[in-house]
């Protein structure tokens, strides 16, 4: 069955450190985003891609990046992590074409930043 | 600025109760609007509406979208205490950019 899964699933580091979170998807959608889901705000996406090579910014993305190197993975890193980028983090895709836009989740990361 | 408001914020029912949860959008380019289910880990979805005054309806779950008013409504009727989760709303752009509410937390009571 396909899926998408996100490694690790918790993650504790220090202020300043570099993070990358691991994003994997096996429905070969060409669509991948990355939200952040803190108490009162929902979902907040991060950054997304449409395809290989192609990543835009989403309303929060400073302090992160991406690249999208192939269909499968999106991966993403945090240059210096700060206290205020403790949260849980989503990865989720979706098709780009046939009217379904629905986005599929992935386990989510909950990170701590100390 | 796009932005989705959901309302109310927290909602505590009994069992059997029926409950409307709101959505509500200032979305600059509207393309689509989604009902997701989040329990303690990943949202599931729900509904997907594109046209006004089409109930989509799934068991005890429905909903349906006014793009004139610019509200969608997600209604569950005879609640059971696995319907409590954060419900999340979200509209979705032309490019597949989606903005999400800050969700509805329900809780059903035995």
């Amino acid at each position: 069955d396909a899926e998408i899964t996100q490694s690790p699933r918790h993650k504790i580091t220090e202020t300043g450190r570099q993070v990358t979170l691991a994003c994997h998807q096996t429905w070969n959608h060409n669509n991948m985003f990355w939200y952040r889901q803190d108490l009162g705000h929902g979902l907040r996406l991060i950054h997304y891609s449409y395809g290989v090579q192609d990543t835009n910014k989403g309303e929060v993305s400073d302090g992160y990046s991406v690249s999208r190197s192939n269909t499968e993975d999106l991966p993403l890193t945090l240059e210096s992590a700060a206290s205020s980028q403790t949260s849980v983090y989503f990865c989720a895709s979706s098709e780009s074409a046939g009217g379904t836009y629905e986005q599929y989740f992935g386990p989510g990361t909950r990170l701590t930043v100390t | 600025e796009d932005k989705v408001v959901q309302s109310p914020l927290s909602l505590v029912v009994h069992e059997g109760d029926t409950v409307t949860l709101n959505c509500s959008y200032e979305v600059t380019n509207f393309r689509s609007l989604l009902w997701y289910k989040q329990e303690k880990k990943a949202p599931t979805f729900l509904f997907m509406l594109t046209s006004s005054g089409i109930e989509k309806k799934s068991g005890r779950l429905s909903s349906i979208l006014d793009k004139k008013e610019l509200f969608s409504i997600l209604n569950i009727t005879a609640t059971q205490t696995g319907d409590s989760a954060v419900y999340l709303c979200a509209v979705l752009s032309p490019g597949f950019k989606t903005i999400f509410g800050a969700g509805t937390r329900l809780f059903v009571k035995a």
